[in-house]
């Protein structure tokens, strides 16, 4: 069935460190791929999403590419900053309803 | 948009007494969907509705959850015999969708934290 692995946190780095969360998924046919992002205290927003292989999304200076032959969506921020402290969650959506999600990673960021 | 909105935040209950949840969507979305977390995992797909018909389960709902949404609007899940095992948050999001749009991305609430005692 369809499902989404993250890498496993939780993931400390220092301020403008780069950052790459690993995530890759398994489906049929063509899902779309997102990222949410959870910061404490609060519920689940999106970052970042694309619909289709080679598509890149981005938000926030954050940037996940939709490749189809490694089926992988990592999530990548050349500079992180202590607001990005949060939980980020992989996603995809199939055809049908249902969003599967990863199991999250956790990310600090210290000054 | 006041966003996704659930009542209460936080509910203790004993176990073996009911519970219910609710869950006012976006104004203008169509669908609506309940999801359970766990600490340490992702959301779990729980049930969806499309305006007032409920259109997929998910095994992991078991006879004592049920779910409505009466006119299209807001949603309420009940839990009924509540268990240790129901603890959890509970996490409502709706989006809006036609036939074919798999890529409308879902807003969620700040769910409800449920203790069971």
């Amino acid at each position: 069935g369809d499902s989404v692995t993250q890498m496993e946190g939780p993931v400390t780095l220092s301020e403008e460190a780069f950052l790459t969360i690993n995530c890759t998924y398994t489906a049929t046919g063509y899902p779309s791929l997102f990222w949410y992002v959870q910061y404490p205290g609060e519920g689940l927003q999106l970052l970042l999403k694309a619909t289709k292989a080679d598509d890149k999304g981005s938000n926030k200076g954050f940037e996940a590419t939709y490749r189809k032959e490694t089926t992988s969506f990592h999530l990548e921020k050349g500079s992180v900053q202590v607001s990005d402290s949060a939980v980020y969650f992989c996603a995809l959506r199939r055809t049908g309803n249902q969003f599967y999600f990863g199991t999250g990673t956790s990310l600090t960021v210290i000054p | 948009d006041t966003g996704v909105s659930q009542d209460p935040r936080h509910k203790i209950t004993k176990r073996g007494q009911n519970v219910t949840f609710r869950c006012d969507p976006i104004s203008e979305h169509n669908r609506l969907y309940w999801y359970r977390q766990t600490l340490g995992q992702g959301p779990e797909f729980l049930t969806y509705f499309q305006n007032e018909a409920q259109l997929e389960k998910s095994r992991l709902l078991s006879d004592r959850f049920s779910a409505e949404r009466p006119k299209g609007s807001f949603s309420t899940l009940e839990i009924q015999r509540t268990e240790q095992g129901d603890s959890a948050m509970y996490l409502c999001a709706s989006s809006l969708g036609s036939r074919g749009s798999y890529n409308s991305p879902l807003h969620f609430g700040n769910g409800t934290r449920l203790t069971v005692t």
